[in-house]
């Protein structure tokens, strides 16, 4: 079993609709989470971060952590054809310096 | 844009040469990552440093090494390259060792190999 699951779509939504991104994980120790967008022929780029289980608002999107069923989402709200791009979840230990990925999910808004 | 530049950007090269793809920073972060990034595969860690002249490897680390000899510059070398190492290469710094939000990624090099 991979230690970090995530579904690599690819996913089309219509601009506006609302954008629901997940992974699983193995790892129970895992205590820091994050989602990072990649455009095309870039690197990837810090999107949220999340400590622990929870939620975490910022502007259109939203991050859940929920540690009991090992499982994280990110939400894109009024998504917008800018928001089109690879998303990778990652995840590490306290004091551990490695993060585990998830393999990606593509999301592509239609205009 | 975190300080960090990947050279080359694109390199072709025939099986069996030597290839060393560098990672230049300007932030003076302690840990710096090579990672690959293969379609079905996700992103992969080759190697890490943790300081000058401190490596370890990763988990897909065969075939690969790397050095380290400033805090600014982290190598990569294959030292002879295969067809099952064309990917894209991607060094990342780090000035924490337990919190992955301060993990910044490069612009990534383009590595065929023929």
């Amino acid at each position: 079993q991979k230690e970090v699951e995530q579904d690599p779509g690819p996913l089309s939504v219509p601009e506006g609709a609302i954008v629901s991104l997940n992974c699983t994980y193995s790892n129970s120790a895992f205590q820091y989470f994050m989602w990072y967008r990649q455009y095309s022929r870039k690197g990837p780029e810090l999107l949220m971060y999340t400590y622990s289980s929870g939620n975490k608002e910022d502007g259109r999107f939203t991050a859940q952590v929920d540690k009991s069923s090992k499982y994280i989402s990110l939400f894109i709200r009024d998504s917008q054809p800018s928001d089109s791009a690879t998303y990778l979840c990652a995840m590490t230990l306290y004091g551990n310096n490695r993060l585990a990925f998830g393999k990606g999910n593509q999301v592509v808004v239609i205009p | 844009d975190a300080g960090i530049t990947q050279s080359p950007r694109h390199k072709v090269t025939e099986t069996g040469t030597p290839v060393t793809l560098r990672c230049h920073q300007t932030e003076n972060h302690r840990y710096m990552y090579w990672y690959r990034q293969d379609p079905g595969h996700g992103l992969r860690l080759i190697h890490y440093s943790y300081g000058v002249k401190d490596t370890d490897k990763g988990e897909v680390s065969d075939g690969y090494s790397v050095s380290r000899s400033k805090t600014e510059d982290f190598l990569l070398t294959l030292e002879s390259a295969t067809s099952s190492q064309t990917s894209v290469y991607f060094c990342a710094i780090s000035d924490h060792s337990y919190q992955g939000n301060t993990i910044y990624f490069g612009e990534g090099s383009w590595l065929t190999v023929v």
